[in-house]
């Protein structure tokens, strides 16, 4: 079974600091995508980042960068010079390329920027 | 989002009532999705599609109906509304292998009393 795990229900920091949100998941899968989308108090899904599996590379767009640690199935997301705009849920999810078509999002995290 | 419309946005029904609800793309993509999003709670896929004619069961598809029988149109059906399957429902759909993006509907609430 495909599983994405996110084990920080909460988190909060100050505004201008840096943090980084952590997901592990679980696919059988060699090829996939991860993503990690944002949900603003308006339940609009924005996309934030995604990354290849086959990308050894670590995905980054501006402020925000992933650690994507396949072997070990970890995909962590940080986000620097955290602005008040920042506060929102963030889901982790993960696609497999072939054979399991199943979109699965992990529980989510609540994040604050503290002003 | 652009390019993928739910209807309707609002819904109250009661108990033992049945309702559709419709996501549309018009994308063209093969894959589609509906979850359910309970307070403090993840997206829970409830089923979803890979191409027109197909369904899949998701983790909670007890209660739930789906059709695809257009490309473009995933119905999902509540055939006896319960209180339980109070929640907002998102779609997502997504093209084919090699995604590059995961595009949402903007959610539909549905209360069920």
């Amino acid at each position: 079974a495909q599983t994405v795990t996110q084990s920080q229900p909460e988190m909060s920091v100050q505004e201008a600091e840096t943090v980084t949100l952590s997901c592990t998941y679980d696919t059988s899968e060699n090829n996939y995508y991860l993503f990690w989308y944002k949900q603003p108090p308006s339940r609009q899904m924005i996309l934030v980042i995604r990354q290849e599996a086959y990308k050894q590379q670590n995905a980054t767009e501006n402020r925000f960068s992933v650690n994507f640690q396949k072997a070990a199935k970890s995909f962590s997301l940080k986000i620097s010079d955290s602005q008040l705009g920042d506060t929102a849920m963030y889901f982790c999810a993960v696609i497999s390329n072939f054979g399991n078509e199943k979109l699965t999002f992990g529980t989510g995290t609540r994040l604050t920027i503290i002003p | 989002n652009a390019g993928v419309t739910q209807t309707p946005k609002f819904r109250v029904l009661k108990t033992g009532q049945s309702m559709t609800l419709l996501c549309a793309q018009d994308m063209n993509h093969e894959y589609m999705y509906w979850y359910r999003q309970d307070p403090g709670m993840g997206l829970r896929l409830i089923h979803y599609s890979v191409g027109e004619g197909t369904t899949a069961k998701g983790e909670v598809p007890d209660g739930y109906n789906v059709s695809r029988l257009k490309k473009q149109n995933f119905l999902l059906g509540l055939e006896s509304a319960a209180p339980s399957q109070t929640s907002v429902y998102f779609c997502a759909s997504i093209r084919d292998r090699g995604p590059n993006t995961i595009y949402f509907g903007e959610g539909s609430w549905l209360t069920v009393v």
